[in-house]
């Protein structure tokens, strides 16, 4: 059964820092998403992609947060700065199937 | 805005009992979702209910959809060890631009 992956699945930072976090959606899906939680907080949404753009985004997704697709596989998402209330779990998702996660931790 | 308020915000109980998780949501929706996490973990898709459906099945899962009282159930029926975890319900709408709007999540604890 095709998966969501994300990469790295652990990330370790220093504060103003730039981090890119990947994910490889399922390959006929088209609405790619990301979420992100902070731990024991609820799922936060970020942002969503369709047809290689930005279709939403929440007031969280601010000027230092990117969205891409590159290659047309990869969806990744840019942090330019980062800030400590920036640690969190980072969610891929591909319509409503996500990935593992990748767990950021900012110094 | 909250979407997903899931009730209640814990949960305790021996194996071999059910779990009755519910979530109420605010605004209309196309369809409503459970997820189950594992401490630290992925988010699991479990079940998806449209918002034509009153009541679905899979395995040990039965939802429910009261879409008069915006308002879901998931019931795990012979919960085992390995269904402790914090379950969420989202809500999904085309008037939501299509995101899933998460709840605060109950917390599943399944004593053996």
């Amino acid at each position: 059964e095709p998966e969501v992956t994300q990469t790295p699945s652990h990330q370790v930072t220093q504060m103003g820092q730039e981090v890119i976090l990947r994910c490889v959606p399922i390959s006929n899906h088209l609405y790619f998403y990301w979420y992100r939680q902070i731990l024991g907080q609820k799922v936060e949404f970020l942002v969503s992609f369709y047809n290689n753009e930005i279709s939403e985004k929440s007031e969280i997704f601010d000027d230092q947060f990117s969205v891409e697709r590159p290659d047309g596989s990869n969806f990744t998402l840019k942090i330019r700065s980062t800030k400590l209330e920036d640690s969190a779990m980072y969610f891929c998702a591909s319509n409503q199937y996500f990935g593992p996660g990748t767990r950021l931790l900012v110094l | 805005s909250q979407q997903g308020e899931e009730d209640p915000q814990a949960l305790s109980i021996q194996e071999g009992e059910n779990a009755t998780m519910n979530c109420s949501y605010k605004t209309s929706i196309n369809n409503l979702q459970w997820y189950r996490q594992n401490s630290g973990r992925g988010l699991v898709h479990l079940i998806l209910i449209r918002s034509n459906e009153r009541e679905k099945h899979s395995g040990r899962l039965r939802v429910t959809l009261d879409t008069s009282k915006k308002s879901s159930s998931l019931l795990i029926t012979a919960s085992r060890a390995a269904d402790t975890a914090s379950y969420f319900c989202a809500g999904w709408g085309y008037n939501q631009g299509g995101k899933l709007i998460f709840g605060q999540g109950t917390e599943l604890s399944v004593k053996p």
